[in-house]
Protein backbone atom coordinates (compact mmCIF):
# COMPACT_ATOMS: atom_id res chain seq x y z
CA UNK A 1 0.00 0.00 0.00
CA UNK A 2 0.96 3.69 0.20
CA UNK A 3 3.48 5.22 2.34
CA UNK A 4 3.91 8.81 3.33
CA UNK A 5 6.43 10.41 4.99
CA UNK A 6 6.52 13.74 6.31
CA UNK A 7 9.03 15.75 7.86
CA UNK A 8 9.86 17.38 9.83
CA UNK A 9 7.59 16.47 12.52
CA UNK A 10 8.02 20.04 14.20
CA UNK A 11 9.05 23.24 12.61
CA UNK A 12 9.11 26.52 14.56
CA UNK A 13 9.18 29.88 12.22
CA UNK A 14 9.69 33.86 12.91
CA UNK A 15 6.26 35.81 12.22
CA UNK A 16 6.87 36.92 8.57
CA UNK A 17 9.43 34.00 7.51
CA UNK A 18 8.39 31.10 5.20
CA UNK A 19 7.67 27.49 6.56
CA UNK A 20 8.11 24.53 4.62
CA UNK A 21 7.16 21.13 4.59
CA UNK A 22 8.08 18.18 3.05
CA UNK A 23 6.10 14.93 2.24
CA UNK A 24 7.55 11.49 0.18
CA UNK A 25 5.32 8.73 -1.20
CA UNK A 26 5.52 5.13 -2.20
CA UNK A 27 3.08 4.34 -4.71
CA UNK A 28 3.78 6.16 -8.09
CA UNK A 29 0.31 5.30 -9.19
CA UNK A 30 -0.78 7.66 -6.84
CA UNK A 31 -2.07 10.88 -8.62
CA UNK A 32 -4.09 13.23 -6.07
CA UNK A 33 -1.80 15.18 -3.56
CA UNK A 34 -4.08 17.31 -0.62
CA UNK A 35 -3.03 18.76 2.24
CA UNK A 36 -4.87 19.78 5.22
CA UNK A 37 -4.69 22.54 8.18
CA UNK A 38 -5.88 21.20 11.91
CA UNK A 39 -6.32 23.33 15.02
CA UNK A 40 -6.80 22.11 18.22
CA UNK A 41 -9.86 20.43 18.79
CA UNK A 42 -11.12 20.48 15.19
CA UNK A 43 -11.34 18.60 12.13
CA UNK A 44 -8.71 18.77 9.17
CA UNK A 45 -9.27 21.61 6.92
CA UNK A 46 -8.16 21.10 3.10
CA UNK A 47 -6.19 23.99 2.44
CA UNK A 48 -4.73 23.23 -0.94
CA UNK A 49 -4.76 20.32 -3.46
CA UNK A 50 -2.27 19.24 -6.58
CA UNK A 51 -3.06 16.71 -8.95
CA UNK A 52 -0.39 14.74 -11.08
CA UNK A 53 -0.70 16.70 -14.40
CA UNK A 54 0.36 20.11 -12.41
CA UNK A 55 3.79 20.42 -10.95
CA UNK A 56 2.66 23.87 -8.78
CA UNK A 57 -0.16 25.20 -7.54
CA UNK A 58 -0.62 28.44 -5.91
CA UNK A 59 -3.66 30.48 -3.43
CA UNK A 60 -2.42 33.63 -1.53
CA UNK A 61 0.28 32.53 0.70
CA UNK A 62 0.23 29.04 0.07
CA UNK A 63 2.22 26.89 -2.79
CA UNK A 64 2.56 23.15 -3.12
CA UNK A 65 5.08 21.83 -5.46
CA UNK A 66 4.67 18.27 -6.74
CA UNK A 67 8.01 16.17 -8.41
CA UNK A 68 6.54 12.93 -9.96
CA UNK A 69 9.80 11.63 -10.88
CA UNK A 70 11.05 12.00 -7.20
CA UNK A 71 7.99 11.32 -5.24
CA UNK A 72 7.70 14.07 -3.23
CA UNK A 73 5.78 16.95 -2.89
CA UNK A 74 6.32 20.49 -0.47
CA UNK A 75 3.64 23.04 1.38
CA UNK A 76 5.49 26.26 1.00
CA UNK A 77 3.75 28.79 3.32
CA UNK A 78 5.20 32.75 2.74
CA UNK A 79 5.02 35.97 5.32
CA UNK A 80 3.60 33.25 8.22
CA UNK A 81 1.36 34.47 10.47
CA UNK A 82 0.11 33.59 14.22
CA UNK A 83 -3.26 32.13 12.74
CA UNK A 84 -1.03 29.91 10.54
CA UNK A 85 -0.04 27.98 13.55
CA UNK A 86 -1.39 24.57 13.74
CA UNK A 87 -0.57 20.89 12.71
CA UNK A 88 -0.61 20.51 8.58
CA UNK A 89 -0.67 16.88 7.52
CA UNK A 90 0.07 15.91 3.54
CA UNK A 91 -1.55 13.17 1.93
CA UNK A 92 -1.85 10.97 -1.35
CA UNK A 93 -4.27 8.89 -3.28
CA UNK A 94 -4.56 7.24 -6.42
CA UNK A 95 -8.42 6.16 -5.83
CA UNK A 96 -10.76 6.39 -2.91
CA UNK A 97 -7.86 6.79 -0.16
CA UNK A 98 -6.20 9.25 0.92
CA UNK A 99 -2.93 7.74 3.10
CA UNK A 100 -2.00 10.48 5.47
CA UNK A 101 1.57 11.81 6.72
CA UNK A 102 1.99 11.75 10.76
CA UNK A 103 1.55 15.72 10.86
CA UNK A 104 3.86 18.71 11.24
CA UNK A 105 3.31 21.44 13.97
CA UNK A 106 3.95 24.86 12.99
CA UNK A 107 4.54 27.39 15.36
CA UNK A 108 4.51 30.94 14.69
CA UNK A 109 6.40 32.84 16.92
CA UNK A 110 5.69 36.81 17.18
CA UNK B 1 -17.22 22.24 8.62
CA UNK B 2 -20.76 23.29 9.14
CA UNK B 3 -21.79 20.69 6.88
CA UNK B 4 -20.79 17.70 8.96
CA UNK B 5 -22.63 17.07 12.11
CA UNK B 6 -20.08 14.69 14.22
CA UNK B 7 -21.98 13.41 17.67
CA UNK B 8 -20.80 13.78 20.31
CA UNK B 9 -18.28 15.69 21.06
CA UNK B 10 -16.97 13.80 24.01
CA UNK B 11 -17.88 9.69 24.71
CA UNK B 12 -16.80 7.69 27.43
CA UNK B 13 -16.80 3.37 27.20
CA UNK B 14 -17.15 1.40 29.54
CA UNK B 15 -15.55 -2.18 29.79
CA UNK B 16 -17.66 -4.61 27.36
CA UNK B 17 -20.09 -1.65 25.84
CA UNK B 18 -21.00 -0.88 22.48
CA UNK B 19 -20.84 2.79 21.69
CA UNK B 20 -22.15 4.53 18.53
CA UNK B 21 -20.81 8.16 16.83
CA UNK B 22 -23.02 9.63 14.54
CA UNK B 23 -21.99 11.46 11.46
CA UNK B 24 -24.53 13.80 9.29
CA UNK B 25 -23.71 15.42 6.40
CA UNK B 26 -25.89 18.31 4.41
CA UNK B 27 -23.53 18.32 1.49
CA UNK B 28 -24.89 16.17 -0.61
CA UNK B 29 -21.85 13.93 -0.94
CA UNK B 30 -22.28 10.45 -2.13
CA UNK B 31 -19.23 8.90 -0.50
CA UNK B 32 -18.35 9.10 3.36
CA UNK B 33 -15.71 7.89 5.42
CA UNK B 34 -14.44 7.25 8.79
CA UNK B 35 -10.76 7.84 10.34
CA UNK B 36 -9.28 6.83 13.75
CA UNK B 37 -6.29 9.56 14.61
CA UNK B 38 -4.10 8.42 17.61
CA UNK B 39 -1.47 11.82 19.09
CA UNK B 40 1.85 11.85 16.85
CA UNK B 41 0.11 10.00 14.06
CA UNK B 42 -1.46 10.45 10.83
CA UNK B 43 -5.37 9.49 10.39
CA UNK B 44 -5.65 6.22 9.50
CA UNK B 45 -9.22 4.88 7.75
CA UNK B 46 -11.64 2.50 9.43
CA UNK B 47 -14.78 2.30 6.86
CA UNK B 48 -15.48 4.08 4.07
CA UNK B 49 -19.08 4.33 1.81
CA UNK B 50 -19.20 5.26 -2.16
CA UNK B 51 -23.25 4.40 -2.36
CA UNK B 52 -26.30 4.05 0.30
CA UNK B 53 -26.18 0.27 1.32
CA UNK B 54 -22.90 -0.39 0.71
CA UNK B 55 -19.68 -0.08 2.73
CA UNK B 56 -16.16 -1.42 2.11
CA UNK B 57 -13.41 -2.02 5.28
CA UNK B 58 -10.33 -0.04 5.59
CA UNK B 59 -7.11 -0.54 6.78
CA UNK B 60 -8.45 -1.02 10.41
CA UNK B 61 -11.65 -2.41 10.14
CA UNK B 62 -11.59 -4.99 12.95
CA UNK B 63 -13.54 -4.15 16.33
CA UNK B 64 -15.64 -1.61 13.98
CA UNK B 65 -18.98 -1.86 12.12
CA UNK B 66 -21.08 0.78 10.45
CA UNK B 67 -24.29 1.46 8.16
CA UNK B 68 -25.09 3.60 5.44
CA UNK B 69 -28.92 3.51 5.61
CA UNK B 70 -29.33 7.18 4.06
CA UNK B 71 -27.57 8.87 1.98
CA UNK B 72 -27.10 11.78 4.85
CA UNK B 73 -25.86 9.43 7.46
CA UNK B 74 -23.28 6.91 8.13
CA UNK B 75 -23.13 5.85 11.55
CA UNK B 76 -19.86 4.08 13.59
CA UNK B 77 -20.04 1.79 16.25
CA UNK B 78 -17.04 0.67 18.34
CA UNK B 79 -17.55 -2.75 19.50
CA UNK B 80 -16.11 -4.42 22.97
CA UNK B 81 -13.97 -6.11 20.19
CA UNK B 82 -11.87 -2.82 19.95
CA UNK B 83 -9.54 -3.34 22.85
CA UNK B 84 -7.68 0.30 22.13
CA UNK B 85 -10.38 2.12 21.44
CA UNK B 86 -9.15 5.67 22.89
CA UNK B 87 -8.55 7.98 20.15
CA UNK B 88 -10.53 11.04 18.06
CA UNK B 89 -12.79 9.95 15.38
CA UNK B 90 -13.56 11.54 12.18
CA UNK B 91 -15.90 11.48 9.58
CA UNK B 92 -15.36 12.61 6.27
CA UNK B 93 -17.39 13.40 2.84
CA UNK B 94 -16.37 13.42 -0.50
CA UNK B 95 -17.40 13.04 -4.45
CA UNK B 96 -17.52 9.00 -5.68
CA UNK B 97 -14.73 8.69 -7.32
CA UNK B 98 -11.24 8.30 -6.56
CA UNK B 99 -9.39 11.23 -6.39
CA UNK B 100 -12.01 13.71 -4.78
CA UNK B 101 -11.28 16.25 -1.98
CA UNK B 102 -12.50 15.42 1.34
CA UNK B 103 -14.14 17.46 3.81
CA UNK B 104 -14.16 16.82 7.03
CA UNK B 105 -16.31 16.69 10.34
CA UNK B 106 -14.75 18.03 14.15
CA UNK B 107 -14.50 14.63 15.73
CA UNK B 108 -15.85 12.54 18.09
CA UNK B 109 -13.03 12.19 21.18
CA UNK B 110 -13.66 8.66 22.44
CA UNK B 111 -12.01 7.62 26.00
CA UNK B 112 -12.17 4.04 28.38
CA UNK B 113 -13.72 4.86 31.57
Amino acid sequence: GENVEQHPSTLSVQEGDSAVIKCTYSDSASNYFPWYKQELGKGPQLIIDIRSNVGEKKDQRIAVTLNKTAKHFSLHITETQPEDSAVYFCAASNDYKLSFGAGTTVTVRA
Amino acid sequence: DGGITQSPKYLFRKEGQNVTLSCEQNLNHDAMYWYRQDPGQGLRLIYYSQIVNDFQKGDIAEGYSVSREKKESFPLTVTSAQKNPTAFYLCATGGVGGNQPQHFGDGTRLSIL
